[in-house]
């Protein structure tokens, strides 16, 4: 079973700031938390990760709750390039484990 | 650079019918993954192998084989097809399986089950 939960769907506006949540309740002190998206037609890429300090790339930034059982993904400016299904998983820093990805968010940009 | 490349990129089988997906990697990475996606699903984990020789079963191995021929390679294949097989599958590879590392994904092989 996937270890994150993430709405199946969410719309936002083009150019405007999207945030889609994930709720990892069971999270270990070891996991860390990664964000990839899949453009239509394509595989998946990796778009950000953190541990839990909040993080920011050239795509996005992540917000982390401070008991560590939540994260936000950030798309801070909105495009229709942007409109993907976004996956929230979670890696273990020191153990070798299977790499479950559940069904994602399907974000939405409305022109 | 390439990165993770995956042949075919379509391909359609009777039931019955075996075949081979070929993946390869250019990233000197010592993991690689299979991934299956079904209409409108997540991706599930097939099959791994964390270095050359070893491999591991996923979510869902049933009906597949694999064979880590060498660090850049890692094969799936089907025995006999099932319509049941009908997916898009994506390989992956990143360089160890811990939390700190990147996947890197192809860009999938469609496949149809007939």
């Amino acid at each position: 079973d996937a270890k994150t939960t993430q709405p199946n769907s969410m719309e936002s506006n083009e150019e405007e700031p999207v945030h889609l949540p994930c709720n990892h309740s069971t999270i270990s002190g070891t996991d860390y938390i990664h964000w990839y998206r899949q453009l239509p037609s394509q595989g998946p890429e990796y778009v950000i990760h953190g541990l839990t300090s909040n993080v920011n790339n050239r795509m996005a930034s992540l917000a982390i709750a401070e008991d560590r059982k939540s994260s936000t993904l950030i798309l801070h400016r909105a495009t229709l390039r942007d409109a993907a299904v976004y996956y929230c998983i979670l890696r273990d820093v020191w153990r070798d484990d299977k790499i479950i990805f559940g069904k994602g968010t399907r974000l939405h940009i409305l022109p | 650079n390439a990165g993770v490349t995956q042949t075919p990129k379509f391909q359609v089988l009777k039931t019955g019918q075996s075949m081979t997906l070929q993946c390869a990697q250019d990233m000197n990475h010592n993991s690689m993954y299979w991934y299956r996606q079904d209409p409108g699903m997540g991706l599930r984990l097939i099959y791994y192998s964390a270095s050359e020789g070893t491999t591991d079963k996923g979510e869902v191995p049933n009906g597949y084989n694999v064979s880590r021929l060498n660090k850049r390679e890692f094969s799936l294949r089907l025995e006999s097809a099932a319509p049941s097989q009908t997916s898009v599958y994506f390989c992956a590879s990143d360089s160890s399986r811990r939390g700190l590392e990147k996947l890197f994904f192809g860009s999938g092989t469609q496949l149809s089950v007939l």
